[in-house]
C-alpha cells in the first residue's frame, strides 16, 4: 500500500495569516497520463470530510481560492491563504493511484 | 443536492454481521464510482471498499484488512450501495462513511456522507 504521510500533526494560526500542510507519498503519485492522484480533504468539527484539492491543485467546486495545491511526485503542499474561523479542523492528504490511503491528518486550530 | 445517507450501523458481537446501506441522491448514481471509508476512534481515515459503475463492469476492489469478511454491492435502480460485513472484529469499530466520486462538467466531485457508527465488542 502506498504510505501517506503528513506533517505536522498540528498547526496554530493566527486569524488572516497564512498555513502549508505537508504530505509525503511512499512512492510517485504521478501517472503516466500525467496527472498526480492527490487529493486534499478538511474534516470540520463534528462533519465528514470534504473535498479541497484534486488531482494535487485543482480546487473543487464551491471551495475559496484562498486555498491552493502544489508539489511534485512525492511532496505535496496544501496552503491556506488568510485563514479564517471557517477553516478550522483536520486536514488529510489522500492517493487515488492505487486503491486508496490517506496521510494520518494535521489539525489546524486559531491562535 | 447531493445527499448520501448510510444506515445499519450499531453495536454487534466479534463474529458477527452486520448489513450497511448507502441511499444516495442528488446525481446520476449509475455513472459513480463508491467507495466506503471508515475513521477509527483515533481518526485515522482507512478505505475499505470500492465498486466501480456498469462501463467498468462493477469491479470491486477490499482493503487487505476487510478481503474475504466483507462485500460491496451496488443497484443502480435503486441509487444505493451496500457493504455486507461478516465474521466481524473488536478492530473493524469505527465510523462508516459512503462515498461517491464522479466528473460532472470537467469537475471532479467526491462527496461524503453524515457515516454511521459500528461497534465491535462483547
Amino acid at each position: 500500500d502506498i504510505v501517506m504521510t503528513q506533517a505536522p500533526l498540528s498547526v496554530s494560526v493566527t486569524p488572516g495569516e497564512s498555513a502549508s500542510i505537508s504530505c509525503r507519498s511512499s512512492k510517485s503519485l504521478l501517472h503516466s497520463n500525467g496527472i498526480t492522484y492527490v487529493y486534499w480533504y478538511l474534516q470540520k468539527p463534528g462533519k465528514s470530510p470534504q473535498l479541497l484539492i484534486y488531482r494535487m491543485s485543482n480546487l473543487a467546486s464551491g471551495v475559496p481560492d484562498r486555498f491552493s495545491g502544489s508539489g511534485s511526485e512525492t511532496d505535496f503542499t496544501l496552503k491556506i491563504s488568510r485563514v479564517e474561523a471557517e477553516d478550522v479542523g483536520i486536514y488529510y492528504c489522500g492517493q487515488l493511484l492505487e486503491n486508496r490511503t490517506f496521510g494520518g491528518g494535521t489539525k489546524l486550530e486559531l491562535k | 443536492e447531493v445527499q448520501l445517507v448510510e444506515t445499519g450501523g450499531g453495536l454487534v458481537q466479534p463474529g458477527k454481521s452486520l448489513k450497511l446501506t448507502c441511499a444516495t441522491s442528488g446525481f446520476t448514481f449509475s455513472n459513480a464510482w463508491m467507495d466506503w471509508v471508515r475513521q477509527s476512534p483515533e481518526k485515522q481515515l482507512e478505505w475499505v471498499a470500492q465498486i466501480k459503475d456498469k462501463s467498468n463492469n462493477y469491479a470491486t476492489y477490499y482493503a487487505e484488512s476487510v478481503k474475504g469478511r466483507f462485500t460491496i454491492s451496488r443497484d443502480d435502480s435503486k441509487s444505493s450501495v451496500y457493504l455486507q460485513m461478516n465474521s466481524l472484529k473488536e478492530e473493524d469499530t469505527a465510523i462508516y462513511y459512503c462515498t461517491c466520486r464522479f466528473f460532472n462538467y470537467g469537475s471532479y466531485f467526491d462527496y461524503w456522507g453524515q457515516g454511521v457508527m459500528v461497534t465491535v465488542s462483547s
